[in-house]
């Protein structure tokens, strides 16, 4: 069975600093793997997703994750926060023949002036 | 412009009432999705379509159904067995079987129980 777990329920950055939220998968198959960003009372939206091909994949507003296979793992990171990017993250994973996509508990991210 | 409308965005209902949320979309989407989302325990699917006239229960189909007769519409319907229904409801569709699984989502519907 496939699962997602974010480490971090909350984080908090200054503006300018780095961003990374962390994701680690497990996947019986190969897996896609998406992050979402989902803004109070809104549905979700498309950061960025890897299926095949480079393990680095650059996304929307800046941000990029690298999908590293030997870890499980999938964070998202973008160089300079801006406030923004303050909303909640959702790390996702689906099989490579899909049928339902699985998501993680979510990580709020919030930006300090 | 192409996306998903969720309908209503806020609704109260009473103790031992069915409500239907509606979802349409006009992606030409052949799969459709309903998920619950409760703080801090992420999108949990209640129930998905591949196709016209069939639907598969997801993890928490328990208490709510559906239906599919048209590509473009896949109400939810709350019933009065769902014991804790206050929650934010939302649609998603994607491109089908076959497809990265990348979901295309609806506003959402947060519905309250008085």
């Amino acid at each position: 069975a496939q699962s997602v777990t974010q480490l971090g329920s909350h984080v908090s950055v200054s503006e300018g600093a780095l961003v990374l939220l962390r994701c680690n998968y497990s996947s019986s198959v190969p897996p896609y793997l998406f992050w979402y960003v989902q803004y109070p009372n809104q549905g979700l939206q498309l950061l960025l997703k890897y299926t095949t091909g480079a393990t680095l994949v650059k996304g929307i507003n800046g941000f990029e994750a690298e999908f590293k296979k030997s870890e499980t793992s999938f964070h998202l990171t973008k160089p300079s926060a801006h406030m923004s990017d303050a909303a909640e993250y959702f790390c996702a994973v689906s099989r490579a023949s899909y049928d339902k996509v699985i998501f993680g508990p979510g990580t709020s991210l919030s930006v300090i002036p | 412009d192409g996306g998903i409308t969720q309908s209503p965005k806020y609704l109260f209902r009473k103790e031992g009432q069915n409500v239907t949320l509606s979802c349409e979309q006009n992606l030409n989407h052949d799969a459709m999705y309903w998920y619950r989302q409760d703080p801090g325990q992420g999108l949990r699917l209640i129930y998905y379509s591949q196709i016209v006239n069939d639907f598969q229960k997801g993890d928490i189909a328990e208490g709510y159904s559906v239906s599919r007769e048209k590509k473009e519409s896949f109400p939810l319907t709350v019933t009065s067995a769902q014991k804790n229904p206050t929650a934010f409801y939302l649609c998603a569709s994607s491109t089908g079987t076959g497809n990265t699984g990348e979901l295309f989502f609806g506003e959402g519907s947060r519905l309250t129980v008085l």
